[in-house]
């Protein structure tokens, strides 16, 4: 089973859309979870870390299941700028190092 | 708003030769790690290093691979012996704490 699963899509929506990605990771003991975007050939950049108690930061919002190991993420009314990959982030509990564990992301088309 | 730097931004090298990938991380960091993406894949962690010296390494990370901080602000990934299979988008990265951590722009490493 993979580290840190996502749905590679892609996604293919109309501006003002509401879209969800989820991700599922293997670790239960993974501490902590972050959502980053990457433009094409370009670097991760983060968008947020997420809590179990869920964030929100504008139109975005984050929600992690520990349970379930289920971490998500709500884009509302998407922005043509919104289009990129998103890529699930996971800090695996075997490590203290900051090692990231990258899913291989989820691409988002937002279409006007 | 202070970045991580990454120099060259595209490297092109023959199979057998060595290179060296140079990064600025940002200067009260005290976490530094190397990435890379193969095109195409996900993100790949191939090292971390604090307080001088390495903290972890993946499979990845042979004897092939090593870093240096050479003075306090340059941090370098030295590959001894490219092969075919090390072209791929290397990317430094650095953080005050094992989270948070901010990406570089990436060097290009084409391996002919």
């Amino acid at each position: 089973r993979k580290e840190v699963e996502q749905d590679p899509g892609p996604f293919n929506v109309p501006e003002g859309a509401t879209v969800a990605f989820n991700c599922t990771y293997s670790n239960s003991a993974s501490q902590s979870f972050f959502w980053y975007r990457q433009d094409c050939r370009k670097e991760p950049k983060l968008l947020m870390s997420v809590y179990s108690s869920g964030n929100e930061d504008g139109r975005f919002t984050a929600q992690l299941n520990r349970a379930s190991q289920y971490i998500s993420l709500l884009i509302r009314d998407s922005k043509l700028s919104d289009s990129a990959t998103y890529l699930c982030v996971v800090i695996p509990g075997s490590s203290n190092t900051g090692k990231l564990i990258f899913g291989q992301g989820t691409t988002l088309q937002v279409k006007p | 708003e202070p970045e991580v730097t990454q120099t060259p931004s595209h490297q092109v090298t023959q199979m057998g030769q060595e290179v060296i990938l140079r990064c600025v991380p940002i200067s009260n960091h005290l976490y530094f790690y190397w990435y890379r993406q193969i095109l195409g894949q996900k993100v790949e962690f191939l090292v971390s290093f604090y307080n001088n010296e390495i903290s972890e390494k993946s499979e990845i990370f042979d004897d092939q691979f090593s870093v240096e901080r050479p003075d306090g602000s340059n941090f370098t990934l030295k590959i001894r012996s490219t092969k075919l299979e090390d072209s791929a988008m290397y990317f430094c990265a650095s953080s005050e704490a094992p989270a948070g951590v901010l990406f570089g722009p990436g060097t290009r490493l084409t391996v002919t």
